[in-house]
């Protein structure tokens, strides 16, 4: 099946600063990866997502890179504020069959002040 | 906007015991379903459902079973519930193939 790693764990960052938490999946069949959101007693929301055939997608502050030759994708938080500190999931879905996501471990974010 | 309910934010049952976590949406949704999620190890995918009746198992189902008997209702069950099914668990829904997963609040399931 998928395997999802996502690197780093945890990650403090000074306010204003860019953050990049990186993943990467085993199964070159994967053609969704959707980023979710955790803030502290709360759910995962998706906060951007991106399909296979495109390399780069942006929202604001927020970005995900593509790399389908290597097998990874990456997360880019730029001007970090407060309120970006939570953790963050990434995934990948295979389409074959029932097409589940598998979740990376998460990376816990923090952005001082 | 989407709205998954779970009935329960917090629920303390004693090993043994036969545990019911529900799960309601509100959106019509075609696909549910149950994740546990713990310290260091992210989502892991319990049991899901793509239609009424129908269930398939995820990557950890042992000690669970599930059940959908509505459209809109997707039940976990601990069958005897042990310590070491402590865990948040999370309820999700999608409306199908290709669309985004949206997620209950969660329960915090602690098992004396």
């Amino acid at each position: 099946g998928e395997n999802v790693e996502q690197h780093p764990s945890t990650l403090s960052v000074q306010e204003g600063d860019s953050a990049v938490i990186k993943c990467t999946y085993s199964d070159s069949a994967s053609n969704y990866f959707p980023w979710y959101k955790q803030e502290l007693g709360k759910r995962p929301q998706l906060i951007i997502d991106i399909r296979s055939n495109v390399g780069e997608k942006k929202d604001q502050r927020i970005a995900v890179t593509l790399n389908k030759t290597a097998k990874h994708f990456s997360l880019h938080i730029t001007e970090t504020q407060p309120e970006d500190s939570a953790v963050y999931f990434c995934a990948a879905r295979v389409n074959s069959g029932y097409s589940t996501l598998t979740f990376g471990k998460g990376t816990m974010l923090l952005v001082s002040p | 906007d989407v709205k998954v309910t779970q009935s329960s934010r917090y629920l303390v049952k004693r090993t043994g015991e036969k545990v019911f976590l529900e799960c309601v949406q509100d959106m019509d949704h075609e696909n549910m379903f149950w994740y546990r999620q713990d310290p260091g190890l992210g989502l892991r995918l319990i049991y899901f459902s793509y239609d009424v009746k129908m269930k398939e198992k995820g990557d950890i189902p042992e000690g669970y079973s599930v059940s959908r008997e509505k459209k809109e209702r997707f039940s976990l069950i601990l069958e005897s519930a042990s310590t070491n099914q402590t865990s948040m668990y999370l309820c999700a829904s999608r409306t199908g193939e290709g669309q985004p997963q949206h997620f209950g609040d969660g329960t915090r399931l602690s098992i004396l």
